[in-house]
């Protein structure tokens, strides 16, 4: 079946950056984009962007754009995050999901939760 | 940005019973009254991910009960548990994906009363 794992947790300091990767499974890796939603506690989900690993094209958000980065390793199937600049605002759950570049999500990662405090 | 707006912000429903959450939208999410619209919706448990159970604003995916239905048009839409089950406690969301960016409504909290 399709999985999407993700890698553990990351506590860091303000200013510090962080690279979460998600490693699929279950599926062609080229043939769907791979999306990074972020979760502050309680709150909605947040949409931050999309990496395609067919030809590693991406499009972020704009509330993170000139932070975040996506890139893809197609060889392993697997995609990363990065967010630099982390304030105490950053602090969430961090989840990638299998998507288009516009649709819904499915399936889902597990979330990489990120706490960023000094 | 599309603002989608769920209400109500919780609510608690006795097993067996009938639980309707809303969610409206900003603006229309289909090009005509004559199509689809562009939503879909989710459920989530304490500590897990998000699970997609419908798209196409009532297309469900494999898998998910019959009991989940969802309904609605332009900017007002429906997801509805026909029969409360213990497993249904979790905080439901709607997702548009007719604009960018993909956003979603602030969550539904169905609790059994």
């Amino acid at each position: 079946q399709v999985q999407l794992e993700q890698s553990g947790a990351a506590v860091r300091r303000p200013g510090a950056s962080v690279k979460i990767s998600c490693k699929t499974s279950g599926y062609s890796f080229a043939t769907y984009h791979v999306n990074w939603v972020r979760q502050a506690t309680g709150q909605r989900p947040e949409w931050m962007g999309w990496v395609n690993p067919d030809g590693d094209g991406t499009a972020y958000a704009q509330t993170f754009r000139g932070r975040v980065t996506m890139t893809s390793n197609i060889s392993i199937s697997t995609a990363y995050m990065e967010l630099t600049g982390l304030t105490p605002d950053d602090t969430g759950l961090y989840f990638c999901a299998r998507g288009l570049s516009l649709g819904w999500f499915d399936p889902w990662g597990q979330g990489t939760l990120v706490t960023v405090s000094s | 940005d599309f603002v989608l707006t769920q209400f109500p912000e919780s609510l608690a429903v006795s097993l067996g019973e009938r639980a309707t959450i809303n969610c409206k939208s900003s603006r229309r999410l289909s090009y005509t009254s004559n199509h689809n619209s562009y939503l879909a919706w989710y459920q989530q448990k304490p500590g897990q991910p998000l699970r997609l159970l419908i798209t196409w604003t009532s297309t469900r995916e494999s898998g998910v009960p019959a009991r989940f239905l969802g309904s609605g048009s332009g900017t007002d839409f429906t997801l509805t548990i026909t029969t409360l089950q213990p497993e249904d406690v979790a905080v439901y969301f709607c997702q548009q994906y007719y604009g960018t960016p993909p956003t979603f409504g602030q969550g539904t909290k169905v609790e059994v009363k």
